[in-house]
């Protein structure tokens, strides 16, 4: 079955630092998204995206974060500056199309800001 | 808004019984998709099952069955012949049919007891 890969499948960072996530959306999906779950939490939505651009995105992403889809197969998530309250798992996720009637989830990032 | 609620933190069932799992949502949509994850220690998000709002009848996947209450707003998830793999956090999960983002509950964390 087709998967959505993440690298790393964890990152250490110090406060501050730039960090990006890399994910590999499953080949012919065209909307992604990204969503987190701090430690313990429910999974909270960040922001999806279509057609090269921010389709919605969550008051969790503010001006410190940004998605990127560079060369047609990779979807990055950067973040800028990062914060302690940062630290958490990261996953990936891509749909076919608008119906959302099944989104794959990649394996998560482990991101740990000290 | 959307909201899911899962009331049940924790669970537990002996190996081989059955146990169900409880969800609520709120929603004025009445095209929708409800989801059913499992993510074991591992945290990666596997998907059970899914059901479209405009289907009467309920889904099943192998053990894995629903019983869903448009009315009530209702989406439980019931395991049959647990199996000591199916121990793991399970998140409750609604979207729209023209909506961007996934909302889930906090979570129901189940035990199976050999």
């Amino acid at each position: 079955e087709p998967e959505v890969t993440q690298t790393p499948s964890h990152q250490v960072t110090q406060m501050g630092q730039e960090v990006i996530l890399r994910c590999v959306p499953i080949s012919n999906h065209l909307y992604f998204y990204w969503y987190r779950q701090i430690l313990g939490q429910k999974v909270e939505f960040l922001v999806s995206f279509y057609n090269n651009e921010i389709s919605e995105k969550s008051e969790i992403f503010d001006d410190q974060f940004s998605v990127e889809r560079p060369d047609g197969s990779n979807f990055t998530l950067k973040i800028r500056s990062t914060k302690l309250e940062d630290s958490a798992m990261y996953f990936c996720a891509s749909s076919a199309d608008r119906s959302n009637e099944k989104l794959f989830f990649g394996s998560g990032t482990q991101l740990s800001v000290l | 808004a959307q909201t899911v609620t899962q009331s049940q933190p924790e669970m537990s069932v002996q190996e081989a019984e059955t146990v169900t799992l409880s969800c609520t949502y709120d929603t004025s949509e009445n095209n929708y998709y409800l989801f059913w994850y499992k993510q074991p220690p591992s945290r990666q998000m596997i998907l059970v099952i899914r059901q479209e709002a405009y289907k009467q009848q309920n889904a099943t996947e192998n053990r894995f069955s629903v019983n869903f209450q448009k009315a009530a707003k209702s989406f439980s998830l019931k395991i049959s012949d647990s199996q000591l793999g199916d121990t793991a956090m399970y998140f409750c999960a609604f979207i729209s049919n023209t909506g961007n983002q996934f909302y889930f509950g906090t979570g129901t964390s189940l035990t199976v007891i050999p």
